[in-house]
This record gives C-alpha cells, structure tokens and sequence, in this order.
C-alpha cells in the first residue's frame, strides 16, 4: 500500500521560535505531488504549500518552507516565526491518479 | 474562504436512515472529491468526479454513492447509516483531475448518526 506517516502525533513551539514537521511516503511513481494542509480548531483544510517531485527546488510560502528528499521520500514542512494562528493540525498529502493520500496528522501547539 | 460550498454544515440523523450532502465547486472546477475523516480512520479518499464522470473510487462503502449534475455540483447520498458513519464530509474540487492539482476544500458537513 502507498501511504503517507507522519512520525510525530504531537509537536509543540515557542512563539516565533522554529519548527519542523515531518513526513515521509511510499510511492512508485516517478512523478508526484506533495502537499502539506493545514487544519485549525475550525476544521477547514487550508493548503499550505505545494511540491512538485521534478523539481529538486523546494518550495516555499512566506514563513513556510519544505525540505524535499526525494531519494529519502521525505518531505518535511518548516515553519519559521512561529505565530499563535498556526497552532492547528497539520496533514501532509502525497496527490496520487487525482486524489489525495493523508498521513494521519501532526498537532501542533504554539506557546506564547 | 475557498470557493467551495458544502450543505449543510451539521447533519444529526439515526441509525437506517439516508441522508444526502451537497457540494457545489469552485468556479471553473471541473473535479469534484469527496473524503471522510474520522478519529479511528483518518482522512480518507471516497470517490472523485470529472466533468460529471466518476473516475476513481476510494474506500467508499457500498451503502454510499455519488453523482456529479451538468451544472458540476455533486452529491453525496449516505444510506442505511450506522453509528461507525459518524464523520466530517468534506468534498474538495480542482481545476482538472490530475494528481498535481490543487485540491480546494471546502468547510465540511459533520454527520452524527444516533
């Protein structure tokens, strides 16, 4: 089966501090796409930031950044400046034939 | 705000009965998705419509179908529910139907079956 971990149930940040959450996947495809979205108290899913496999640059969205291995299939999600509203849960995807494989999610916490 | 509408917002139902959720996309969307996270299952892939054509199956029961109108908004008919049904249905639409697609969610239809 082709799946999507997330490693980590739980993660906790300083506020502005910098955090990394992590995501690893199987597929055998050669070419992919990588999601990380974002669900906050309110349940709706928010794209965050998207990564296409062919390209070795990683992506990045203001404070969000990626860290794509694409040999490794790993496929982290940097958040810099950490800010109370990004405290929610965090789902990385992998799009595979049009829809998306979920890994089951990081909580993330943000302290003031 | 995403585009995409769904309703209704919180659907509380019993055991046997059936229930439908709407989903109207994006402007412009073509694809329509819908998936169910539970606690125990997590966010799961049921079913994807194309310009009103199924085009992939997930792990959708068979008490569950859907169907894409000319107008491309989609439904989701839930039947002979059970308390395991018990979820947040989102549906999700994109521009085409590929895997590199930008899927846009919009804000769920919470289901309790009694």
């Amino acid at each position: 089966a082709q799946t999507v971990t997330q490693s980590q149930p739980e993660m906790s940040v300083q506020e502005a501090e910098t955090v990394t959450l992590s995501c690893t996947y199987d597929t055998s495809e050669s070419d992919y796409y990588l999601f990380w979205y974002k669900q906050p108290p309110s349940r709706q899913m928010i794209l965050v930031i998207r990564q296409e496999a062919y390209k070795q640059q990683n992506a990045t969205e203001n404070r969000f950044s990626v860290n794509f291995q694409k040999a490794a299939k790993s496929f982290s999600l940097k958040i810099s400046d950490s800010q109370l509203g990004d405290a929610a849960m965090y789902f990385c995807a992998r799009g595979s034939q049009g829809n998306l494989i979920f890994g089951k999610g990081t909580k993330l916490s943000v302290k003031p | 705000d995403s585009g995409v509408t769904q309703t209704p917002k919180h659907l509380i139902t019993a055991t046997g009965q059936r229930v439908t959720l709407r989903c109207s996309p994006r402007s412009g969307d073509l694809s329509v998705y819908w998936y169910q996270q539970s606690l125990d299952q997590g966010l799961q892939f049921l079913i994807q419509y194309y310009n009103g054509e199924e085009r992939a199956k997930g792990n959708i029961l068979e008490r569950f179908s859907a169907q894409q109108f000319p107008d491309l908004h989609s439904e989701l008919n839930l039947s002979s529910l059970e308390l395991g049904d018990s979820a947040l249905y989102f549906c999700a639409s994109s521009v085409r139907l590929a895997g590199g697609d930008t899927q846009y969610f919009g804000p769920g239809t919470r289901l309790t079956v009694l």
